[in-house]
């Protein structure tokens, strides 16, 4: 059975303390991996598509990283208006082309 | 980017009553839909893939006679919620692909369901 994890459950920072949200991931095969931020009451706004391992992407004060088993989310020098749930989703091979979802890190910045 | 409409934002409703909720790919054609379950501090949760011109195909244990799903062109999906129960409260996000944009999904900004 496909599973996604995603750790810690709750992070909180003060604002410019830099730290990293993992993902880890057991499927079948891989298609893609997705990160997503969600704040409170509204649908998931889309961050990163990431394909194969050892790929990295990057937005402001977000990177990704993906290895074979887990991703993660580094988060440099935050500020408060980052303060939201981000989730982790998996596309799998040979399915439907639906995401599967983890439970998401709701990340609190502190000014 | 690509833009997903769905309404309302939130709904109230009594016991036993039906609620319908639309999702709309506003400057895109989505022949595919999903329709997702959320509960507070949980994920998302798909219950069903909406195809355009044809059947929904439903997650296991999401009863299809209770939550209809309509894709009656490739801008629109509905998902009618029959004889709600407060149990079946709950936040409803829809989401739809950009066929020439990727693999990405796109979201809706989800309707908060309230049954009394």
């Amino acid at each position: 059975e496909d599973q996604v994890t995603q750790s810690p459950e709750a992070l909180r920072l003060q604002e410019g303390e830099s730290s990293s949200l993992n993902c880890s991931y057991t499927v079948s095969g891989l298609r893609g991996l997705f990160w997503y931020r969600q704040d409170p009451g509204k649908g998931p706004e889309f961050l990163f598509t990431l394909y194969s391992a050892g790929e990295e992407k990057e937005k402001e004060r977000l990177k990704a990283t993906l290895t074979k088993k887990e991703s993660f989310l580094h988060i440099t020098a935050p500020k408060p208006e980052d303060s939201a749930t981000y989730l982790c989703a998996v596309q799998v091979a040979g399915s439907a082309r639906q995401l599967t979802f983890g439970s998401g890190t709701q990340l609190t910045v502190l000014p | 980017g690509a833009v997903v409409s769905q309404h309302p934002s939130w709904v109230i409703c009594k016991s036993g009553t039906s609620v319908k909720i639309e999702c709309r790919s506003l400057d895109f054609q989505a022949t595919t839909m999903f329709w997702y379950r959320q509960f507070p501090k949980q994920s998302l949760m798909l219950m069903a893939t909406s195809n355009e011109g044809s059947k929904a195909t439903y997650e296991q244990g999401v009863e299809k006679d209770k939550f209809l799903i309509n894709h009656a062109s490739l801008t629109l999906s509905t998902l009618t919620v029959t004889s709600a129960h407060p149990e079946d409260s709950s936040f409803y996000i829809c989401s739809a692909r950009d066929e020439g944009g990727g693999e990405k999904l796109f979201f809706g900004s989800g309707t908060q369901l309230s049954v009394l």
